[in-house]
């Protein structure tokens, strides 16, 4: 079974500076995909960053980069330059795809606030 | 439509009443997701479809929950007999199948009370 695993449950930061949101996973999988998703008080979850396992190179999305240990099973999120607006919970994922079944797996989330 | 929509946004209910959740996923998206994300957790995978078909409902946690798509369009996720235990935010996501991008678009979802 798939599991993922976020060890901080809540998490602060003041604005403009730098923090990593921790997350590890389970899987005897060797292709799988890793994700981190956003969600606001609006409840809606939005797609912050992807990493497929195959790949070497750690993915970057502007202000949001990973830190992506496969040997380790780690997958880390840093944030540079936060913003208020980055306040939200985040929750890290893992998904097999298994004939078009794009299943994710998450974690319990970690709740970001950013200090003005 | 523009996002995945869901309705209603909140629902009260009695305990051992029926309740159907509705989610109207992004025009064009074959796949459509169901999870429920009870307070404190992470979403919880309950049932996907592919077109008008569940092809996995591996997540549904017993024979109260059932959910249709008829259409290939809308679906409708249906619960018997509710329980507190079933109180919880229901979240639908949408996607294009076979892309491989993981991006899952979703609703806002709809939080049941069960009394």
């Amino acid at each position: 079974a798939q599991t993922v695993t976020q060890s901080q449950p809540e998490m602060s930061v003041q604005e403009a500076e730098t923090v990593t949101l921790s997350c590890t996973y389970d899987t005897s999988e060797n292709n799988y995909y890793l994700f981190w998703y956003k969600q606001p008080p609006s409840r809606q979850m939005i797609l912050v960053i992807r990493q497929e396992a195959y790949k070497q190179q750690n993915a970057t999305e502007n202000r949001f980069s990973v830190n992506f240990q496969k040997a380790a099973k780690s997958f880390s999120l840093k944030i540079s330059d936060s913003q208020l607006g980055d306040t939200a919970m985040y929750f890290c994922a893992f998904m097999i795809e298994r004939g078009g079944s794009e299943k994710l797996v998450f974690g319990k989330g970690t709740k970001l606030t950013v200090n003005p | 439509g523009a996002g995945v929509s869901q309705t209603p946004s909140n629902k009260v209910t009695e305990k051992g009443k029926y309740v159907e959740l509705r989610c109207d996923p992004i025009s064009g998206h074959t796949a459509l997701y169901w999870y429920r994300q009870s307070l404190g957790q992470g979403p919880e995978f309950l049932i996907y479809f592919q077109g008008t078909g569940a092809a996995d409902d591996s997540g549904l946690p017993n024979d109260r929950f059932f959910a249709v798509r008829p259409e290939g369009s809308v679906s409708t996720l249906k619960i018997q007999r509710t329980e507190r235990g079933d109180s919880a935010v229901y979240l639908c996501a949408s996607s294009q199948t076979g892309q491989g991008t993981g991006e899952l678009f979703f609703g806002e979802g709809s939080r049941l009370t069960v009394l």
